[in-house]
């Protein structure tokens, strides 16, 4: 079953203007990951936030992690043609605070940017 | 560090065929998992292993389905008598430990015809 939502499902933006993804879930986590697929690719890992962090930064990305609201967002600055694919949260379900280190996607988020 | 490496990356068969794919994880990883997505939808999970004991398998994995780490070290996936619904790209992932990042491989592309 699908635990993730993300939201939009479709993104249209232009090169240079930022980019907001948001994911909610419904169980308690160990961690979440956002991940990058190009059109017909593999999975490119992004960023693993833990459940008690609230925010981390790799390059132009930022993550942050509500698990009061079970919800996290990926912000991409200052966007290039090359971000455009889809983009998904992954998260790490547990019970009791053990990571099972099995995730559960979204439908994931379609990025284009144009140029 | 070369990645997780999957093969073939496409295969096309017919229905009722079996087909097996392979998967490399990163050396040293402890923890090998198979995915399944099909057209716009995120991967959904079928099993992992660690070392080479399979921990967990989905209802999605039916009887047809069967996969494999002899050695804790590559593992195979076969899928026995395909059908058209088994079109899908099948993910391989392979982590050190539980609750580290999870690195994906290119995937193998699975048509029925």
């Amino acid at each position: 079953s699908q635990q993730g939502e993300e939201d939009p499902q479709a993104l249209s933006i232009q090169e240079g203007e930022n980019a907001t993804m948001n994911c909610s879930y419904k169980t308690s986590i160990n961690n979440l990951q956002w991940y990058r697929q190009n059109s017909g690719r593999g999975l490119v890992h992004l960023i693993l936030i833990r459940s008690n962090e609230r925010e981390k930064h790799s390059g132009r990305l930022r993550v942050t992690l509500d698990t009061s609201k079970k919800s996290s967002s990926l912000l991409i600055t200052a966007s290039r043609a090359a971000d455009t694919a889809s983009y998904f949260c992954a998260t790490d379900a547990s019970s009791g605070g053990t990571s099972y280190g099995k995730l559960t996607f979204g439908q994931g988020t379609i990025l284009t940017v144009h140029p | 560090d070369t990645g997780v490496s999957q093969d073939p990356r496409h295969k096309i068969t017919k229905r009722g065929q079996n087909v097996t794919f392979r998967c490399d994880p990163i050396s040293e990883h402890n923890r090998l998992y198979w995915y399944r997505q099909t057209l716009g939808q995120g991967p959904e999970f079928l099993t992992y292993f660690q070392n080479e004991a399979q921990l967990e398998k989905s209802r999605l994995l039916s009887d047809r389905f069967s996969a494999e780490r002899p050695k804790g070290s590559f593992s195979t996936l076969e899928i026995q008598r395909t059908e058209q619904g088994d079109s899908a790209m099948y993910l391989c992932a392979s982590s050190l430990i539980a609750g580290n990042t999870i690195y994906f491989g290119e995937g193998s592309w699975l048509t029925v015809v």
